[in-house]
């Protein structure tokens, strides 16, 4: 069965400290990578998409896929980006593989 | 704007009532999901639909249904709610191919709670 797994769920760093939310997943494959992030009192919401290669307010996200890993980074955390972060690497069209990870709340500190 | 309405923001339901969660999305996706979301265990999907009357069992469906008799709307049905299922819901939709597709959008949310 297909895993996700994002080790920390709690992370707290200071404002202009570098952060970095680890998710690996346990499948084999191809699957399109996905950041949602959830803000206080707001909808889910997409932040970044792996095949956009975009940079959204400073996030990246890295793909190694020797090491099925999908790590987002953000070189000088915000206080604004405290918020709860879910992977989802979805692996094909079918409902059964949109599967997000636990989740990891990121709180920066000022 | 894009938009997923979910009807009800907070339910309050005692066991064993019957319980709906409506959600009706104006994108014309074709996929629309059910998720649970819970401190500590993320979300999780209960029920997937990419087609009208068209479903598909995701992690932890037991419980609950679904009814998907227009494209717009996506039914979560609690035949009997427990406990346990308070919990809050979210609906999604997307795109089933192009750019858009595999781009989940979200509803608000239905905080149910079961007494």
């Amino acid at each position: 069965a297909q895993r996700v797994t994002q080790p920390e769920k709690l992370l707290s760093v200071f404002k202009g400290a570098p952060v970095e939310l680890k998710c690996n997943y346990s499948y084999s494959g191809s699957p399109e990578l996905f950041w949602y992030v959830q803000y206080s009192r707001q909808r889910l919401q997409l932040l970044l998409r792996h095949i956009s290669r975009e940079s959204i307010k400073g996030f990246t996200a890295d793909l190694n896929k020797g090491e099925t890993s999908f790590h987002l980074k953000k070189p000088f955390a915000q206080e604004e980006d405290s918020a709860m972060y879910y992977c989802a690497p979805f692996r094909d069209n079918y409902g059964q593989n949109f599967v997000f990870g636990p989740g990891t709340r990121l709180s920066v500190l000022p | 704007d894009v938009k997923v309405t979910q009807s009800s923001r907070y339910l309050v339901k005692r066991t064993g009532e019957k319980v709906f969660l409506e959600c009706v999305q104006d994108m014309d996706h074709e996929n629309m999901f059910w998720y649970r979301q819970d401190p500590g265990l993320g979300l999780r999907l209960i029920y997937f639909s990419y087609d009208v009357k068209m479903k598909e069992k995701g992690d932890i469906p037991e419980g609950y249904s679904v009814s998907r008799e227009k494209k717009e709307r996506f039914s979560l049905i609690l035949e009997s709610a427990s406990t346990n299922q308070t919990s809050m819901y979210l609906c999604a939709s997307s795109l089933s191919g192009g750019t858009g597709a595999n781009v989940l959008t979200f509803g608000a949310g239905s905080r149910l709670t079961v007494l």
